[in-house]
């Protein structure tokens, strides 16, 4: 079995801040472990994934993502917010292995980037 | 890149209605999946798809059905439409293998509204 908890529904920053998105998870598995965006009236896209390489993950548009097995934890930060970054963000786990296109979603954390 | 269409973008149904959501990648994936996506509930897998003329329940699989005739292409059909089917519709695809498998790709979603 495995799950992702998402921490904070809402993370709001200001502009040129740093981003914190809290993410820990549970697998029974090796887990591979993504982060979705979503921006309003749109589809998730893949900002980054973790696939048991390099524990520190880079991502699109600035973003990066630490494994940290100990925690079972999956943050995602970026140093500086922009305004286009306001979006929804889903992190993602897969049980690497048999069966491990069923993705488990979180619930999701709403970012606000003030001006 | 990996394009995945979704056949509307906004829909309005009637209670009762058959509903059709048509899914299209132009990748050759294998897999393909739809969710449903609620404020507070992140994303929920209705179906997917592992080959042609295959599926297989996720969690909320209940008045709905699929249709998996062509590779490239993914419907969701929703029988008798109810309000409770009001919803964010979400369709994503992904290779075969290990090392893609995970990685889905999502399409932009239909929002349905069913009075």
């Amino acid at each position: 079995a495995q799950s992702v908890t998402q921490l904070d529904s809402h993370v709001s920053v200001s502009e040129g801040t740093p981003v914190l998105l809290r993410c820990n998870y549970s697998s029974s598995y090796s887990p591979s472990l993504f982060w979705y965006v979503q921006h309003p009236n749109k589809g998730l896209q893949l900002l980054l994934k973790y696939t048991s390489a390099a524990t520190l993950v880079k991502g699109i548009n600035g973003f990066e993502a630490e494994f940290k097995k100990s925690e079972t934890s999956f943050h995602l930060t970026k140093p500086s917010a922009h305004m286009s970054d306001a979006a929804e963000y889903f992190c993602v786990v897969s049980p690497s292995g048999a069966g491990s296109y069923q993705l488990t979603f979180g619930k999701g954390t709403k970012l606000s980037v003030i001006p | 890149d990996v394009k995945v269409t979704q056949s509307s973008r906004y829909l309005v149904k009637r209670t009762g209605e058959k509903v059709f959501l048509e899914c299209v990648q132009d990748m050759d994936h294998e897999n393909m999946f739809w969710y449903r996506q609620d404020p507070g509930l992140g994303l929920r897998l209705i179906y997917f798809s592992y080959d042609v003329k295959m599926k297989e329940k996720g969690d909320i699989p209940e008045g709905y059905s699929v249709s998996r005739e062509k590779k490239e292409r993914f419907s969701l059909i929703l029988e008798s439409a109810s309000t409770n089917q009001t919803s964010m519709y979400l369709c994503a695809s992904s290779g075969a293998g290990t090392e893609v498998q995970e990685t889905q790709y999502f399409g932009p979603g239909t929002r349905l509204l069913v009075l």
